[in-house]
């Protein structure tokens, strides 16, 4: 009974580079959310998606970041030319449906650190 | 601005006491709320949740108490084991706005043997 995916765990970017962060979510489960953590911070919502549609983005910074949940395959988290300021946790979650009074199940998280 | 506030960023307790980990919120729409358990570089794990509709949920050695007109809530551990020590977020979500969790800043337990 696997639970959310994420892939990788580390990811080391130069800035200017580009970053790719795969989440898979829990069997059964429709519904993806990503996060970030700064460090010494709490987490903060970026985006929830369900497949090939984005639902709410009002996490996401306006520039530069990007979310899909194709209708095969994982979710994806893009982020073009990383700044050191993007180094940061990033968490997926998923839950088996939209609504309220359904708990989110997170991932391992994928540490991004730019360089 | 914080709408969901954990003002202790550390606790400590011995082993076969109780915990009690705080949370305060200002946004009256919240309807839900949860406390998740996070361990150094893991994701957080679900530990209990509560609808606005009810003041106490209780799941083993953990119970979430939640004062709507005081817009507070704490989670009790009792009693508390060594494995207990992580940082424990509380989160809440409005039910008219999707399902976007806003959640604290997190408070660092640590049960002493």
């Amino acid at each position: 009974n696997a639970g959310v995916m994420q892939n990788p765990r580390h990811l080391v970017r130069r800035r200017g580079q580009e970053a790719r962060l795969r989440c898979s979510p829990m069997k059964g489960h429709s519904h993806v959310y990503w996060y970030r953590q700064l460090p010494e911070e709490g987490l903060k919502f970026m985006v929830y998606l369900q497949k090939e549609n984005i639902i709410d983005e009002s996490g996401m910074p306006k520039e530069r970041f990007s979310a899909e949940f194709p209708k095969e395959g994982p979710s994806i988290l893009r982020i073009q030319q990383v700044v050191r300021g993007d180094s940061a946790a990033y968490f997926c979650a998923s839950s088996k449906s939209g609504g309220t009074n359904y708990e989110q199940y997170f991932g391992p998280g994928t540490r991004l650190t730019v360089t | 601005d914080q709408q969901v506030k954990q003002n202790s960023p550390s606790l400590s307790v011995q082993e076969g006491r109780i915990s009690i980990l705080n949370c305060d919120y200002t946004n009256s729409m919240f309807d839900y709320f949860l406390w998740y358990k996070k361990y150094p570089a893991e994701g957080p794990t679900f530990l209990i949740s509560i609808s606005s509709i009810k003041d106490k949920n209780e799941d083993g050695r953990f119970t979430v108490f939640l004062n709507k007109s005081a817009k507070h809530l704490s989670l009790h551990i009792v009693p508390s084991q060594p494995g207990d020590s992580a940082v424990y977020f509380c989160a809440a979500s409005e039910g008219n706005a999707g399902n976007m969790l806003t959640f604290g800043g997190g408070t660092r337990l640590m049960v002493k043997p």
